[in-house]
């Protein structure tokens, strides 16, 4: 299986601020790689797919980068709505997720 | 408008068995393959099993290999997971979540998720 790592596991920003995560695969995945939103208590929610396209409906101050291993995904103005759990997911082989990255208010 | 509506979560024994469906709408069932995905309280997720749209591909997560059986009723619009033998550490929200074969070199992602169902595996 393919293993994924995220960090940091979790950040504190305030609102305006660029955050960025950073997602590695244990082997190359090309741009197999997607990115998730989840709030408690709700189910995940697609950001971007293809390491850099932008799920429809999904705000611009997102967008995600990297090929190979090594993966980042950025919010370029953090928002109150953006407070969640981000988790990255390869889809090269069957389905491995990354622990998630917990982004609170600092 | 797709909807994905998991029921059957349920307190049990360990060594026990449980039966979960998800019954899905505003979509084409028989276009989309199924997977179920889950998340144990506070932790990450991790995906469970997969189905294609006429049954012919499975696959199962090593965890969950031969006690999880995953099914589709395509005239009923239905996905299902078997689960036999439960164990302490099946204790999650299961999702089932739809799978899109993007036009992006043919990367998948999961679009469409349920909202969840508990299951407890507890003495």
């Amino acid at each position: 299986d393919i293993q994924m790592t995220q960090s940091p596991s979790s950040l504190s920003a305030s609102i305006g601020d660029r955050v960025t995560i950073t997602c590695r695969a244990s082997q190359s995945i090309s741009t197999y790689l997607n990115w998730y939103q989840q709030k408690p208590g709700k189910a995940p929610k697609v950001l971007i797919y293809a390491a850099s396209s932008l799920q429809s409906g999904v705000p611009s101050r997102f967008s995600g980068s990297g090929s190979g291993t090594d993966f980042t995904l950025t919010i370029s103005s953090l928002q109150p709505e953006d407070f969640a759990t981000y988790y990255c997911q390869q889809s090269y082989s069957t389905p491995t997720f990354g622990p998630g990255t917990k982004v609170d208010l600092k | 408008e797709v909807q994905l509506v998991e029921s059957g979560g349920d307190l049990v024994q360990p060594g026990g068995s449980l039966r979960l469906s998800c019954a899905a709408s505003g979509f084409t069932f028989t276009s989309y393959s199924m997977n179920w995905v889950r998340q144990a309280p506070g932790k990450g997720l991790e995906w469970v099993s997969y189905i294609t749209s006429s049954s012919n591909t499975i696959y199962y997560a090593d965890s969950v290999k031969g006690r999880f059986t995953i099914s589709r009723d395509n005239a009923k619009n239905s996905l299902y997971l078997q689960m036999n033998s439960l164990r302490d550490e099946d204790t999650a929200v299961y999702y089932c979540a739809r799978e899109h074969i993007t036009m992006v070199r043919g990367v998948s992602l999961f679009d469409y998720w349920g909202q969840g169902t508990l299951v407890t595996v507890s003495s």
